[in-house]
Parts: structure tokens; sequence; C-alpha cells
């Protein structure tokens, strides 16, 4: 059974950074294909994607917020990092890590979603 | 970036309606698609991968449709328990966005 649970601050100032780490057992990311995800979703709005860490320990970043954030992965702890830095009232989200899935499906297609979640965390950013 | 709409924004169905929520994507993304169920305070539940395909342990009466830009997802008969808002996302490229949400409410 693979779980994921965020942790982190659930209060920081503006202009501070914000460094969430997600914690999860059930995977390894010693399997080819294995990803772990950062979502989040500001009260009242959609859900965004922020950052993905793959296996390889290649990085995929939001193209808007690429310059602020950072995704590092601890291999022996199990655990992924997000830093986002110069955070901002409008910041304010709850915060989510998810398990990439990664699946072939022949000729060359591969298809990929996020399962499970975890229970997300809420970071409020205020003075 | 790819955008995804959806639409309906909202919606009001009774318990036993047939519930329709599409999604178009800004580009064609092939069957990249999921459908994501989310309640408050707990986290997005995976439904449907690539466009069509049946989560596990997730009800038969969801269905996805769809391929290229247009996607469908269509709950048969609205059980309480499907009350939730529900977003699409497309894994073709980074990011893999998701769509505005469509809440489903009871009517």
């Amino acid at each position: 059974q693979i779980t994921l649970k965020e942790s982190g601050p659930t209060l920081v100032k503006p202009t501070q950074t914000l460094t969430l780490t997600c914690t999860f057992s059930g995977f390894s990311f010693s399997t080819s294909g294995v990803g772990v995800g950062w979502i989040r979703q500001s009260p009242g709005k959609a859900l965004e994607w922020l950052a993905l860490i793959y296996w390889d320990d290649d990085k995929r970043y939001s193209p808007s917020l690429k310059s602020r954030l950072s995704i590092t992965k601890d291999t022996s702890k199990n655990q992924v990092v997000l830093t986002m830095t110069n955070m901002d009232p409008v910041d304010t989200a709850t915060y989510y890590c998810a398990h990439r899935t990664s699946y072939y499906y022949g000729s060359g297609t591969y298809y990929n979603w996020f399962d499970p979640w975890g229970q997300g965390t809420l970071v409020t950013v205020s003075s | 970036d790819i955008q995804m709409t959806q639409s309906p924004s909202s919606l009001s169905a009774s318990v036993g309606d047939r519930v329709t929520i599409t999604c178009r994507a800004s580009q064609t993304i092939s069957s990249h698609l999921n459908w994501y169920q989310h309640k408050p305070g707990k986290a997005p539940k995976l439904l449907i991968y690539a466009a069509s395909s049946l989560q596990s342990g997730v009800p038969s009466r969801f269905s996805g449709s769809g391929s290229g830009t247009d996607f469908t997802l269509t709950i048969s008969s609205l059980q309480p328990e499907d009350f939730a808002t529900y977003y699409c996302q497309q894994s073709y490229g980074t990011p893999g966005t998701f769509g505005q949400g469509t809440k489903v409410e009871i009517k």
C-alpha cells in the first residue's frame, strides 16, 4: 500500500522560503518510472501542478513558478522536499504531494497519473 | 502550457441522475487525460486514467471517453457519495495542467 504525507510549517511570512517534506512508503525511487509530484490548491481555486521529480533525478517545474521552486529527493529517507522562495500571500494554499505512476501501453506510449495523493498540508502566508 | 477547460463549472443534480462533465484541451493530447474526484478536506482521488481506463476500486458508474482535444466524464447514476468537485488533468506535457473543476451539488 502506497502512502504519502506532507509536513512543514503552517504559517510563513511574506518573502520567506517555504520548505515542505513529503514522506512516503510503499514504493521506492529505485523503481524505474517512479515519480513524486507536488500540487497545490489555493482557497476557492483549482488544482495547480507545481513540480515533479523522477526516479532518475530528472526534475520538472511549472514554468510560471520555476524560478522560485526546487524539488529534491532523499532516497534513503523515502522523502521528497519542495522549497519555494519569496513566499507571498497568494501562495496561501493546501499543498499536496502525490505518487506518479507511469505505464507503458506499447508503441512507445507511456501514460502517467497521480495516485495516491497525500492528505495535504495548509500553508498560510501572512505577516 | 496546455490549457484545460471544463464545463460546466458547477451543476445541480439528483441522486440517480446521469451526469456528464466535459473537458477540452487547448491542443491535442491523444488520450493523456486523467479524472480526479475531490471532496473538501480530503485527498484528490483518481477515477479515470488514459482517458477511459477505470482505476481499480472505482465504481463502474464512472466512465471516461474521448481523445485528441475533447473528453467526457460520465456518472451513470449519481449516488450521494458522488457529490464532490471533479477535475480533469492532462499528462501529455509539462506542466500537467488541471481543468478549473466542476462542482457537483445536490439538487
